[in-house]
């Protein structure tokens, strides 16, 4: 079973515009994650959020976590048409649960920046 | 460099064949994780391995099967149980044990199609 669950599946936007990735979790975690993927390519990390914290920044990336609601948000500003890409959020179990140990994926929201 | 290195790149199997992917890692990572992804979806947890000599099934390990006798390998065998094998499959490396308190590094992943 998935985890994280993103919103919206597919984004589209022009340079230079902000684009905004939702994701929502179902358990207790220790911290969420949020990676990249290009076209037929691996993830590579972008952010990690832990459970103790609020917001954080990573250059043009703004995370957000709501543990109240279960829920994340990538905000990637100013963006590039080399942001083009699969964005993923990840979760790490908190102690306890089937999920322990694991790092589980969500369905991803295609971003898609038109120059 | 240190990373993580998946072979083959793309792998074809013939009905009723097992096939075994290959994950190598270099940074001395205790974690290391086996991955499926389909088109357009996100990515399923098939095993994963805490320390050496030991792993757990994911959410899809029915038709496969792994071994950890050394730390920076975690070869994944895709036997002819599974019915659906064709797919991209990734492979992560994490540092540390429980619970999942950093970020993943991933090879650029194995394309496997049944022919």
């Amino acid at each position: 079973s998935q985890q994280g669950e993103e919103d919206p599946q597919a984004l589209s936007i022009q340079e230079g515009e902000n684009a905004t990735m939702n994701c929502s979790y179902k358990t207790s975690i220790n911290n969420l994650q949020w990676y990249r993927q290009n076209s037929g390519r691996g993830l590579v990390h972008l952010i990690l959020i832990r459970s103790n914290e609020r917001e954080k920044h990573s250059g043009r990336l703004r995370v957000t976590l709501d543990t109240s609601k279960k829920s994340s948000s990538l905000l990637i500003t100013a963006s590039r048409a080399a942001d083009t890409a699969s964005y993923f959020c990840a979760t790490g179990a908190g102690a306890g649960g089937t999920s322990y140990g694991k790092l589980t994926f969500g369905q991803g929201t295609i971003l898609t920046v038109h120059p | 460099d240190g990373g993580i290195t998946q072979s083959p790149k793309y792998l074809f199997r013939k009905e009723g064949q097992n096939v075994t992917l290959s994950c190598e890692q270099n940074l001395n990572h205790d974690a290391m994780y086996w991955y499926r992804q389909d088109p357009g979806q996100g990515l399923r947890l098939i095993y994963y391995s805490q320390i050496v000599n030991d792993f757990q099934k994911g959410d899809i390990a029915e038709g496969y099967s792994v071994s950890r006798e050394k730390k920076e390998s975690f070869p994944l065998t895709v036997t002819s149980a599974q019915k659906n094998p064709t797919a991209f499959y990734l492979c992560a490396s994490s540092p540390g044990t429980l619970p999942i308190r950093t970020e993943a590094f991933f090879g650029q992943g194995t394309r496997l199609t049944v022919v």
